[in-house]
Parts: structure tokens; C-alpha cells; sequence
């Protein structure tokens, strides 16, 4: 079955609302990536996150691992029309990747 | 049905050597992208195809690295003349039609290791 599951599948917000996209795994992550993927464009690395409860900034976007390294999130505060796109996490073993299936992000002007 | 699969999982070569990579994507999926991440790095694309024709193939690092799908379904990866800094883990994903909005579903990678 999936390994990593991420929610919500799709999220339509006005521009402005806060937007947050959550990741989940049914074993330990020895690392997890964030990815974006713009409508028309290929998946791009946002950031990896290695360390139990660890939270990093990229100016709206805040990433969060879990302390047992087995969930993330990520929130982006006051969507833009720029955040636009498909968001999907990665999650590492070690052994393997596994992808979540992506939260589309729809930001209505 | 199945998800995308892909072979070898792990393969370790000579420098110099040539290598292939196989991607299955999942059935009636027309579309196949392969990537590959390198250690510490993000994800990396590589080429894209939509039924047997590749419409981009901008991520190809060298021609030292091709693609082809037959059938409109299995797709390989060619490295020839491998290098070190080939080492990677070399992902697969199949999207039903390529669209943009369409989710891609990720194979569980090919660990290459040139030596």
C-alpha cells in the first residue's frame, strides 16, 4: 500500500489564507523533501528537513518534521497567486523514496 | 493495479561501464518522467515522455545519457561511459495523461553507485 500519504489531495483558497499541506508515513523517515510543482513544470526542490522536530523558514513557507520523523507539514502564511502548483513531500528511509500522491493548491484572486 | 515499478533497486558498476535502467509505469498511464537525485541534492528531471515521444528532453546532463519508451509503456534509461559523479538514485513516475495538474506516481528509484 502507499507508504507516505499526504492530505489534502486538492485545496482551493482565497488569496490571502493560509494554506497547509500535510504529510504522513507509516515507518521512520531518515529524511524528508518538499517538492513544487508549477502548472506546466516539472516537480523543484523546496527543502529538506533531517533532524526529529525541526522547522525551517523560506520566507512564507514554514516545513516541519515530526518528533518521531514520521509526519511533516508545510504552511505557507498569506497565499499568493505564485503559490500556485502541486506541493508534494518525499519521504527517505533509506532503503528507498517514497512520494506522497501531492496536495494542488488553487488560490483564488 | 500496481504502482510504478522499477529495476534494478540498487546497482553498483565500473567507471567507464555502461548501465540501464528500467521504469514500468502504471498501466494506461501515458506519460513517464525520470529524475534522479544525487546525495544532499533535490530532485533533478531528466526527460519526459508522452507515449513513445520525448517532448523534452532539456534534463539530459550529457549525451552520455539517453531514454526510450516502446509500446507506449516500459521505458529505459541508458548511462554509457559511466562517471562517479553518475551515483545517484535514479527515479521514475507515470502520470495518467501529463497534464499539469495531474499527480505524478513515483517508482521507488534505482540506487546507481559507479565506482
Amino acid at each position: 500500500g502507499q507508504q507516505v500519504m499526504q492530505i489534502p489531495q486538492y485545496q482551493h483558497v482565497q488569496e490571502g489564507e493560509d494554506f497547509t499541506t500535510y504529510c504522513n508515513s507509516s515507518t521512520t523517515l531518515s529524511n524528508i523533501q518538499w517538492y513544487k510543482q508549477r502548472p506546466g513544470g516539472h516537480p523543484v526542490f523546496l527543502i529538506q528537513l533531517v533532524k526529529s522536530g525541526e522547522v525551517k523558514k523560506q520566507k512564507r513557507l514554514t516545513f516541519q518534521f515530526g518528533e518521531a520523523k514520521k509526519n511533516s507539514s508545510l504552511h505557507i502564511t498569506a497565499t499568493q497567486t505564485t503559490d500556485v502548483g502541486t506541493y508534494f513531500c518525499a519521504g527517505d528511509t533509506g532503503n528507498q523514496f517514497y512520494f506522497g500522491t501531492g496536495t494542488s493548491l488553487t488560490v483564488i484572486p | 493495479g500496481a504502482g510504478v515499478s522499477q529495476s534494478p533497486s540498487n546497482k553498483v558498476t565500473e567507471k567507464g561501464k555502461d548501465v540501464e535502467l528500467r521504469c514500468d509505469p502504471i498501466s494506461g498511464h501515458t506519460a513517464l518522467y525520470w529524475y534522479r537525485q544525487s546525495l544532499g541534492q533535490g530532485l533533478e528531471f531528466l526527460i519526459y515522455f508522452q507515449g513513445n515521444s520525448a517532448p523534452d528532453k532539456s534534463g539530459l546532463p550529457s549525451d552520455r545519457f539517453s531514454a526510450e519508451r516502446t509500446g507506449g509503456s516500459v521505458s529505459t534509461l541508458t548511462i554509457q561511459r559511466t562517471q562517479q559523479e553518475d551515483s545517484a538514485v535514479y527515479l521514475c513516475a507515470s502520470s495518467f495523461g501529463g497534464g499539469a495538474w495531474e499527480t505524478q506516481y513515483f517508482g521507488p528509484g534505482t540506487r546507481l553507485l559507479v565506482l
